[in-house]
C-alpha cells in the first residue's frame, strides 16, 4: 500500500516555542492531506484539511493562527504549532489521499509532541 | 451526543474466544463505514470497510444496520495479536472527513 511518513516521530519542546511537523506521501501524489490530533484515551479529531496549493480548511474550534498548515507540493504538508503550550501536547497524525479516493486514506505514523 | 459512539471497554477475553464490538452513529446521512485498528502509540490502520450486506475477512466479520445506525465487528478465535484498540469510523459526506469513535480496547489473554 501507499506510504506516508511523518517527521519528527517525537518532539519535546519548551513552552512558547514553535514546532514544525512534516507529512510526506512517499510513493504517490496527495492532492489532499488531513491533520488529526489524538489526546490520551480519546478518539482522533480532525483538525484541518489541507489541499495542495490552497489554504487549509480548519475544523470548528481549531485556531488557524496557532496551527499553521502549508501544503506546498503534492507530496508534502507541514503543520506548525506556534507558541506551543503544555495543553498542545498530543499525538498528531496526518493522512493522505490520492485524487478523490477519500475512503482510502493512508495514515502517517504520527508525531508525539510534548510541551514542557 | 457524540457522532460515533463505542463502548471503550476494555474487553478482556481468553485466546480462542469470540468477541463482538458495537458502534452507533448519529448522522443518518453517513455514507461509508470502517473499522480501524490502532495499536498503542501507533497510527490507525484500516481493518475493513463495512457494507450493508455484511462482509467477512478471515476471522473478522463486519455488519451494518442502516435503519438502526449500528455497526458491529465480530472477531472469532481471538489471537494474542488481536489485542489493540478498535476504532469505528464513519465518513458522512464522502469528503474525507472521517469521524472516529473513541475506540474499544481488546485484551486477549493466554
Amino acid at each position: 500500500g501507499a506510504v506516508v511518513s511523518q517527521h519528527p516521530s517525537r518532539v519535546i519542546c519548551k513552552s512558547g516555542t514553535s514546532v514544525k511537523i512534516e507529512c510526506r506521501s512517499l510513493d504517490f501524489q496527495a492532492t489532499t492531506m488531513f491533520w488529526y490530533r489524538q489526546f490520551p484515551k480519546q478518539s482522533l479529531m480532525l483538525m484541518a484539511t489541507s489541499n495542495e496549493g490552497s489554504k487549509a480548511t480548519y475544523e470548528q474550534g481549531v485556531e488557524k493562527d496557532k496551527f499553521l498548515i502549508n501544503h506546498a507540493s503534492l507530496t508534502l504538508s507541514t503543520l506548525t504549532v506556534t507558541s506551543a503550550h503544555p495543553e498542545d501536547s498530543s499525538f498528531y497524525i496526518c493522512s493522505a489521499v490520492a485524487g478523490t479516493a477519500y475512503n482510502e486514506q493512508f495514515f502517517g505514523p504520527g508525531t508525539r509532541l510534548t510541551v514542557l | 451526543r457524540k457522532e460515533v459512539e463505542q463502548d471503550p471497554g476494555p474487553f478482556n477475553v481468553p485466546e480462542g474466544a469470540t468477541v463482538a464490538f458495537n458502534c452507533t452513529y448519529s448522522n443518518s446521512a453517513s455514507q461509508s463505514f470502517f473499522w480501524y485498528r490502532q495499536d498503542c502509540r501507533k497510527e490507525p490502520k484500516l481493518l475493513m470497510s463495512v457494507y450493508s450486506s455484511g462482509n467477512e475477512d478471515g476471522r473478522f466479520t463486519a455488519q451494518l444496520n442502516r435503519a438502526s445506525q449500528y455497526i458491529s465487528l465480530l472477531i472469532r478465535d481471538s489471537k494474542l495479536s488481536d489485542s489493540a484498540t478498535y476504532l469505528c469510523v464513519v465518513n458522512t459526506f464522502n469528503t474525507g472527513k472521517l469521524i472516529f469513535g473513541q475506540g474499544t480496547t481488546l485484551q486477549v489473554k493466554p
